[in-house]
């Protein structure tokens, strides 16, 4: 049971350059989330899914898209890079909303994906 | 609005001393609440969280928060600090309502333990 995974650790990108950040669950879990983290300001979100086949915007979605690939693959673009993009990128997912548990069912994250662009 | 605020954003310790991390929320129906740590270049773990069965939660690694209602405060404490407890804590916050759960998290502490 891996858990979250999230490829690639890394990655070194030019300004209007494009990438793909991916990210897999196997906990068969419905809800699946998209962060940033950026020094002194906690984890934003990006985007979510929660459930397979919608997605929808969170707190800063401006300059990435999303695709929920299946239940349970969840892939991060960016159509062109900028620097303000440099950052963390985390994968988050959870149980689905009225499942045993409910709303106090925690989100599991990935181990990140560090972006820089130049 | 609602929001998360922890109070300090480095908070320094000494190795056996207690340590005290403040998060508050600002919401007129309780939430739940959560706190996670992150080790230096991990993810997010989760310590504990509020399930409403008791207002004090224990947690992983002998951490414990307490809710208190009237505060709107969920504050993690530990009795004795360990060197190993250096990492940063971020309180999250999921708001009443809606169906997708979406997490608030404040901005963070970075714990430092001093031998």
């Amino acid at each position: 049971n891996a858990g979250v995974t999230q490829t690639p650790k890394f990655q070194v990108l030019k300004t209007g350059q494009s990438m793909t950040l991916q990210c897999a669950q196997d906990m068969n879990h419905n809800s699946m989330y998209w962060y940033r983290q950026d020094p002194g300001m906690g984890l934003r979100l990006i985007y979510y899914s929660a459930s397979e086949g919608t997605t929808d915007k969170g707190e800063v979605p401006n300059g990435y898209n999303v695709s929920r690939l299946n239940k349970r693959e969840f892939s991060l673009r960016l159509e062109s890079a900028a620097p303000s993009q440099t950052s963390v990128y985390f994968c988050a997912s959870r149980t689905a909303p009225g499942l045993a548990g409910g709303p106090y069912n925690e989100q599991f994250f990935g181990p990140g994906t560090r972006l820089t662009v130049l | 609005a609602q929001s998360v605020t922890q109070l300090g954003s480095h908070v320094s310790v000494s190795e056996g001393a207690l340590v005290l991390l403040r998060c508050n929320y600002s919401s007129s129906v309780p939430p739940y609440l959560f706190w996670y740590v992150q080790y230096p270049n991990q993810g997010l773990q989760l310590l504990l969280k509020y399930t409403s069965a008791a207002t004090l939660v224990k947690g992983i690694n002998g951490f414990e928060a307490e809710f208190k209602k009237s505060e709107t405060s969920f504050h993690l404490t530990k009795p004795s600090a360990h060197m190993s407890d250096a990492a940063e804590y971020f309180c999250a916050v999921q708001f009443s309502g809606g169906s997708n759960y979406k997490l608030t998290f404040g901005k963070g502490t970075l714990l430092t333990v001093n031998p």
